[in-house]
């Protein structure tokens, strides 16, 4: 199976930038998601990334090595409203269906 | 109807009971999913369906138990609940399960379930 890791939680403050990390081990790597989960709602896609790179996406960023089993969401100009939960899941191990991992809460305030 | 929707939305069930979730979506979608969330362990895969007619186990699978009639359905039936079964439920679909193609998977809005 896939061993995922994320940080528990994070703060920041309204118009920062944070950078939200997820490592990874898996066998036969084939694909990494981000998405989004606000409280008492339901999970929300952000990114996908399968090659090496940084993918943007207006605030959004993400980034993926695949040699070192990593990579990170970078969310700019912080608002109140991306408060939310952000869940990184991994598609490995011969199965297409990504394994989520436990989830970072970010605190935004002002 | 738009996308995927659950039904009930919250429910307190007596243990012993049992339940049926409903999941329904209208995006024509072959795979379906059935996760729970549970605090400080993130989304667990109870039971998948690639398309109708097959449906397959997850990390989670015991006490629970799913059928794929036609492509729209995916309801998963608690047989006898207990309070561990105690948990928010996402039911969830995407595109394609196969394939390299990544297959964003589309998350209903959840039902919670207490199991006393």
């Amino acid at each position: 199976g896939q061993n995922i890791d994320q940080p528990t939680e994070m703060t920041a403050t309204e118009g920062a930038i944070v950078q939200i990390n997820c490592t990874y081990q898996t066998s036969g790597f084939n694909g990494l998601f981000w998405y989004q989960q606000h409280a008492g709602e339901a999970p929300t896609f952000l990114s996908y990334n399968v090659l090496d790179g940084l993918e943007e996406k207006g605030r959004f960023s993400s980034f993926l090595s695949r040699s070192k089993g990593y990579s990170y969401l970078l969310l700019k100009e912080l608002q109140m409203k991306d408060s939310a939960s952000y869940l990184c899941a991994v598609r490995g191990g011969g199965s297409y269906i990504p394994t989520f991992g436990r989830g970072t809460s970010l605190i935004v305030h002002p | 109807i738009a996308g995927i929707t659950q039904a009930p939305t919250s429910q307190i069930l007596a243990a012993g009971r049992r339940m049926t979730l409903r999941c329904t979506q209208d995006m024509r979608h072959n795979a379906m999913y059935w996760y729970r969330q549970d605090l400080g362990l993130g989304l667990r895969l109870i039971h998948y369906s690639n398309t109708a007619g097959t449906t397959g186990k997850g990390e989670v699978p015991d006490g629970y138990s799913v059928s794929r009639a036609n492509t729209d359905d995916f309801p998963l039936t608690l047989a006898s609940a207990v309070p561990s079964q105690t948990s928010v439920y996402f039911c969830a679909s995407s595109d394609s399960f196969a394939g390299s193609a990544y297959n964003e998977q589309f998350f209903g809005p959840g039902t919670r379930l207490t199991v006393l």
